[in-house]
């Protein structure tokens, strides 16, 4: 079945970059996407991208999809105390609706002063 | 604009009592509902979906059950829970776009 795969915790300094990894096996993706959770939270949208784009910005946002590689990127731009949280990157089989979703496992993003 | 509301927020419940979590969507009419619970370390899973009142789908077999009673509103239930039912469940809707999720409920069975 299809698989999403993710680092389990990235650590970075405030102030860098954070580059959140995800590789997934279906090639009729639609729409890949990011989620955010912050402790205790449920997940709250953060950016999507459509399987025919490369790049998506928004604001210190950058989502990179390798189509070829099936290889999605989520930096974060000056990395700050509030991004502290678990990622989790899902994609959609073609056809919609979240029972076509399959979630990564979701990758801790540690934060150092 | 949509809401979803989602309660409790925790619940502490001992082995072989039973179970009622729900889920109410505002803002919307015929939405897609789902119910997911993530564990420790094991990501998402999808427990059940609904397209409609009355219409469930099951992702995975267990001892739970959800049902749909009203247009907008998603009950997930146990007769008995267990140990392992445990976890962090989260409600979510959709239209056509991406799913929106609830703020969950953090269940811990003793």
């Amino acid at each position: 079945g299809e698989d999403v795969e993710q680092s389990l915790f990235l650590s970075v300094r405030e102030g860098d970059s954070s580059v959140i990894n995800c590789t997934y096996t279906d090639s009729s993706s639609t729409y890949l996407y990011w989620y955010k959770q912050e402790p205790g939270a449920g997940l709250q949208l953060l950016t999507y991208i459509f399987s025919n784009m490369d790049m998506k910005q928004d604001q210190r946002l950058t989502v990179l999809l390798n189509k070829k590689d099936k290889h999605l990127s989520l930096r974060i731009a000056d990395t700050q105390t509030g991004d502290s949280a678990i990622y989790f990157c899902a994609d959609l089989e073609s056809g919609g609706g979240a029972d076509g979703l399959t979630f990564g496992k979701g990758t801790h993003l540690i934060i150092q002063p | 604009s949509q809401t979803i509301h989602q309660w409790p927020a925790t619940l502490v419940q001992p082995v072989g009592s039973p179970l009622s979590l729900e889920c109410t969507v505002e803002g919307t009419s015929n939405p897609n509902l789902y119910w997911y619970r993530q564990a420790a370390g094991r990501g998402l899973q999808l427990l059940f979906y609904s397209v409609g009142i009355g219409q469930i789908s099951s992702e995975v077999p267990q001892n739970l059950s959800a049902s749909r009673p009203q247009d907008r509103q998603f009950i997930l239930s146990s007769k008995k829970l267990l140990l392992s039912d445990s976890g962090f469940y989260l409600c979510a809707w959709s239209a056509r776009g991406s799913p929106s999720f609830g703020s969950g409920t953090r269940l811990t069975v003793v």
